[in-house]
């Protein structure tokens, strides 16, 4: 099973600033991640796929990256309504289908 | 716009059985693998099962395999999770996802399942 490790567990910034979320996976996945947002009481909301692909609707100021075993993914200019957590998620070697614990991005 | 609403949560004791439900609309069910995703109280995403588009082929993860199983009715727009031998480690929000194979996308509200004497 791939293990994704996120870090930080917890980031604290500002509106207006960037944020830089990492997830690291136990083995190569290529290019076969994905990264959720989550808002309290709501399901997660798909942002990043294949690595490096917006899904529809998704702001530019999310972007992500990396390939193997190392990804980012970045948001610029922090906006009050991406205060929420990010997940990460694996589908290189499935079953199973794994995601990261999760990063939760609060205001500072 | 696609929509997918999640039924059938509740609470049961240890050992028992639940059955849950996902309503597809907006989009041509038959056209994609669906999956159920879990998340514990307070804890992280949990993958849960995966059903192709004709259910020949079906995923389980280990913590619920030979308990849970999955299913689908194309021509009802609905998918669907057969839980048995329930645990209290199987309390959860269970979402019912569009997709499986790549990502998910998108999700559902979910349903609480709650396992207690």
């Amino acid at each position: 099973e791939i293990v994704l490790t996120q870090s930080p567990a917890t980031l604290s910034l500002s509106p207006g600033e960037r944020a830089t979320l990492s997830c690291r996976a136990s083995q190569s996945v290529s290019s076969y991640l994905a990264w959720y947002q989550q808002k309290p009481g709501q399901a997660p909301r798909l942002l990043i796929y294949d690595a490096s692909n917006r899904a529809t609707g998704i702001p530019a100021r999310f972007s992500g990256n990396g390939s193997g075993t190392d990804f980012t993914l970045t948001i610029n200019s922090l906006e009050p309504e991406d205060f929420a957590v990010y997940y990460c998620q694996q589908r290189s070697n499935w079953p199973p289908i794994t995601f990261g614990q999760g990063t939760r991005l609060e205001i500072k | 716009q696609v929509q997918l609403v999640e039924s059938g949560g509740g609470l049961v004791k240890p050992g028992g059985s639940l059955r849950l439900s996902c309503a597809a609309s907006g989009f041509t069910l038959s056209d994609y693998y669906m999956s159920w995703i879990r998340q514990a109280p307070g804890k992280g995403l949990e993958w849960v099962s995966s059903i192709s588009t004709t259910g020949s082929s079906i995923y389980y993860a280990d913590s619920v395999k030979g308990r849970f199983t999955i299913s689908r009715d194309n021509a009802k727009n609905s998918v669907y999770l057969q839980m048995n031998s329930l645990r209290a480690e199987d309390t959860a929000v269970y979402h019912c996802a569009r997709g499986g194979v790549r990502w998910f996308d998108p999700w559902g509200q979910g349903t609480l399942v709650t396992v207690s004497s």
